[in-house]
């Protein structure tokens, strides 16, 4: 069955830093792959997307996330954080059993130390 | 450009009574999904409608039906209410149109449901 592990629960960051949350996945052919981030009481906005091709996908906000076969793993990143990044982030998978859900990880709640 | 809409944003209700949310995609979008994600959890799938159809089926209790209507609005009917069932319930929509499209979803803002 698809996945999605998402191992850091929380991380803190001090704006200006540098910003990588990681995600791993299970999957038994070509994943179709998400990066969603939630504000506190809002809805999911796609960050970026990843379904074939240059495994370096470019999303909103300055984020980017690498796809490695090898590794199982999708992991988002950002070169220098803003406060107003701080939110839950997850990362999610495309179902293999169909073409309409989606899974998602637990989520890595991201804070900004000013 | 045009979003999810739900509908209501915020719903009390008691338990045992009955409640339903309303979904209205994207235009020209024609699946809806339904996720539920309750306090500090992830959202997870509870079912999706292609064509006025449902397409697949997640994690739905019995208690709870939905349908796509000839508009392609769609309703989740939740009766016999929990506490359990409060939650912030998304609906999403996408486009089988172009390949590989209906894997991106377009999330609402979500209705909130608590049940006291």
């Amino acid at each position: 069955a698809q996945s999605v592990t998402q191992p850091d629960i929380h991380i803190t960051v001090s704006e200006g830093a540098s910003l990588e949350l990681r995600c791993n996945y299970s999957y038994g052919a070509t994943p179709y792959l998400f990066w969603y981030v939630q504000s506190p009481g809002q809805g999911l906005q796609l960050l970026l997307k990843y379904f074939s091709g240059d495994t370096l996908v470019q999303g909103i906000k300055g984020f980017e996330a690498e796809f490695k076969r090898s590794q199982s793993s999708f992991n988002l990143r950002k070169p220098s954080v803003h406060w107003s990044d701080a939110a839950e982030y997850f990362c999610a998978v495309g179902a293999e059993s169909s073409a309409s859900k989606i899974i998602f990880g637990s989520g890595t709640r991201l804070s900004i130390r000013p | 450009a045009a979003g999810v809409i739900q509908s209501p944003r915020h719903l009390i209700k008691e338990k045992r009574e009955t409640a339903t949310l309303k979904c209205y995609p994207i235009p020209r979008h024609d699946t809806v999904y339904w996720y539920q994600q309750g306090p500090g959890q992830d959202p997870q799938f509870l079912i999706s409608f292609y064509e006025k159809m449902q397409s697949d089926k997640g994690s739905i209790p019995d208690r709870f039906s939905a349908q796509q209507f000839s508009d392609y609005h769609s309703e989740l009917n939740m009766s016999s209410l929990e506490l359990g069932d409060s939650a912030l319930y998304f609906c999403a929509s996408s486009s089988t149109k172009e390949l590989g499209a209906s894997y991106e979803q377009y999330f609402g803002p979500g209705t909130r449901l608590t049940v006291t």
